[in-house]
């Protein structure tokens, strides 16, 4: 069974310092591998996904992850943070093409001090 | 612009009445999904459907229903036999075709739902 952990529900970064998320997974094939970010009552937005090409993905708003698969992780980094990064971040595991179902995080709320 | 829209974005309702929640997407795409989040729970799979007039349970589908007449529309009716309805809930579609995408989800602006 595929299952996803996002250690730290809270990480709190002051602005200009480097923003680590960690998430781990689960998977018995291949993964696919999303973040997304929600920002207060609002829906879901893709930040980036792992399919399997390249093991560093590059995203949206400064944000990548690298695919360590001896790790099982998919960290989300950004090497300054930014007032506006404040929101939760949902790391995400799909099987695959033709499968349909996702499984996510718990979620980490990133607090960005000023 | 190609989009999911759902409707209401707040909505309020009385102990023991059903409601409907409206999802709907002009993306063409054939794969649509209903979640609810709860604080520190993640989202977590209601229904989903895969192509028009079919729909599979989630992991929590017990309270709910939907159905898919059309490609584009989704609607999930939470039932009074859902015990703890009041939540925020997500709609998202995607559409799963070979060389064309990778499973992405993309997702409506949610509808916050308050039991009363």
């Amino acid at each position: 069974a595929q299952s996803v952990t996002q250690l730290g529900s809270h990480v709190s970064v002051s602005e200009g310092a480097l923003v680590l998320l960690r998430c781990n997974y689960s998977s018995s094939v291949p993964p696919y591998l999303f973040w997304y970010v929600q920002y207060p009552n609002q829906g879901l937005q893709l930040l980036l996904k792992y399919t399997s090409a390249a093991t560093l993905v590059k995203g949206i708003n400064g944000f990548e992850a690298e695919f360590k698969k001896s790790e099982t992780s998919f960290h989300l980094t950004k090497p300054s943070a930014h007032m506006s990064d404040a929101a939760e971040y949902f790391c995400a595991v799909s099987r695959g093409s033709g499968t349909y179902k996702y499984i996510f995080g718990t979620g980490t709320r990133l607090k960005v001090l000023a | 612009d190609g989009g999911i829209t759902q409707s209401p974005k707040y909505l309020f309702r009385k102990e023991g009445q059903n409601v409907t929640l409206s999802c709907e997407q002009n993306l063409n795409h054939d794969a649509m999904y209903w979640y609810r989040q709860d604080p520190g729970q993640g989202l977590r799979l209601i229904y989903y459907s895969q192509i028009v007039n079919d729909f599979q349970k989630g992991d929590i589908a017990e309270g709910y229903s939907v159905s898919r007449e059309k490609k584009e529309s989704f609607p999930l009716t939470v039932t009074s036999a859902q015990k703890n309805p009041t939540a925020f809930y997500l709609c998202a579609s995607s559409t799963p075709n070979p060389g064309v995408s990778t499973d992405t989800q993309y997702f409506g602006p949610g509808t916050r739902l308050t039991v009363l």
